[in-house]
C-alpha cells in the first residue's frame, strides 16, 4: 500500500532533550516536506527536500533540522526542544514535476514538550 | 499563491449532496485549485484539483466558474465519514521548491448529520 509513515505517533518529552521524528514513504517520491499544525495558525511548512541531499527552509525552520540521505526517508530533528515546539507534525511527499503534483500526508505526530 | 475564502462551517444531511464553495478572486492563470480535507487531526487527504475545466473523480466533483474566481466542491452523497475540515487551496503550476508548499487557510468544517 502506498503510504507515508511517521514515528512516533505520540511523544511527550522535556525541554532540551534531543529527539527525532522519522518519516518514510514507499512511493519513490522525490519531494518531501514537514509541516506543523497549531490551533488558529493552520499548517505551516518547516522544511522541504527536492531530492536526496537537497533540503531547504520553509516558513518556520527555527529550532529544527532535517536530513535527506535516502530518497524514502526524511527525519525531522529537534536538537533542543522547547515548549513552543509542542504541536502536531505532518510529513508529506509528492512525486515531482509541476505544481499539479499531489502531496500525500502522513498520519501525524503529536509532540508535547514540557 | 492567491488567497481563498471559505465559509467557516456548513451542515449537510447524510445521503444528500454537499456543496462547498470557495472564492479565489485573485487567482492567476497559472494557478491550480486544490481541495484537501482533514478528518479530526489526521493527515490532510487530497480530494481533487483542477485548472480550468470541471473535474470529477471517485470522491468528488470540482466545478470552476468560467472566470475562475470561484469554485465548488461537490460530494454527491455525503456520509457521516465525510465530516471533516475542507480546505480550498490555489497553487502555482510551475515546478520547483517552495511552490510545492501548500498554504492551508482555516477551511470549512463540514458536519454531516444523520
Amino acid at each position: 500500500e502506498a503510504q507515508v509513515t511517521q514515528n512516533p505517533r505520540y511523544l511527550i518529552t522535556v525541554t532540551g532533550k534531543k529527539l527525532t521524528v522519522t518519516c518514510s514513504q514507499n512511493m519513490n517520491h522525490e519531494y518531501m516536506s514537514w509541516y506543523r499544525q497549531d490551533p488558529g495558525l493552520g499548517l505551516r511548512q518547516i522544511y522541504y527536500s527536492m531530492n536526496v541531499e537537497v533540503t531547504d527552509k520553509g516558513d518556520v525552520p527555527e529550532g529544527y533540522k532535517v536530513s535527506r540521505k535516502e530518497k524514502r526517508n526524511f527525519p525531522l530533528i529537534l536538537e533542543s526542544p522547547s515548549p513552543n515546539q509542542t504541536s502536531l507534525y505532518f510529513c508529506a511527499s509528492s512525486f515531482s514535476g509541476g505544481g499539479s503534483d499531489t502531496q500525500y500526508f502522513g498520519p501525524g505526530t503529536r509532540l508535547t514538550v514540557l | 499563491d492567491a488567497k481563498t475564502t471559505q465559509p467557516p462551517s456548513m451542515d449537510c444531511a447524510e445521503g444528500r449532496a454537499a456543496n462547498l464553495p470557495c472564492n479565489h478572486s485573485t487567482i492567476s492563470g497559472n494557478e491550480y485549485v486544490y481541495w484537501y480535507r482533514q478528518i479530526h487531526s489526521q493527515g490532510p487527504q487530497y480530494i481533487i484539483h483542477g485548472l480550468k475545466n470541471n473535474e470529477t473523480n471517485e470522491m468528488a466533483s470540482l466545478i470552476i466558474t468560467e472566470d475562475r474566481k470561484s469554485s465548488t466542491l461537490i460530494l454527491p452523497h455525503a456520509t457521516l465519514r465525510d465530516t471533516a475540515v475542507y480546505y480550498c487551496i490555489v497553487r502555482v503550476a510551475e515546478w520547483g521548491g517552495s511552490n510545492y508548499k501548500l498554504t492551508f487557510g482555516k477551511g470549512t468544517l463540514l458536519t454531516v448529520n444523520p
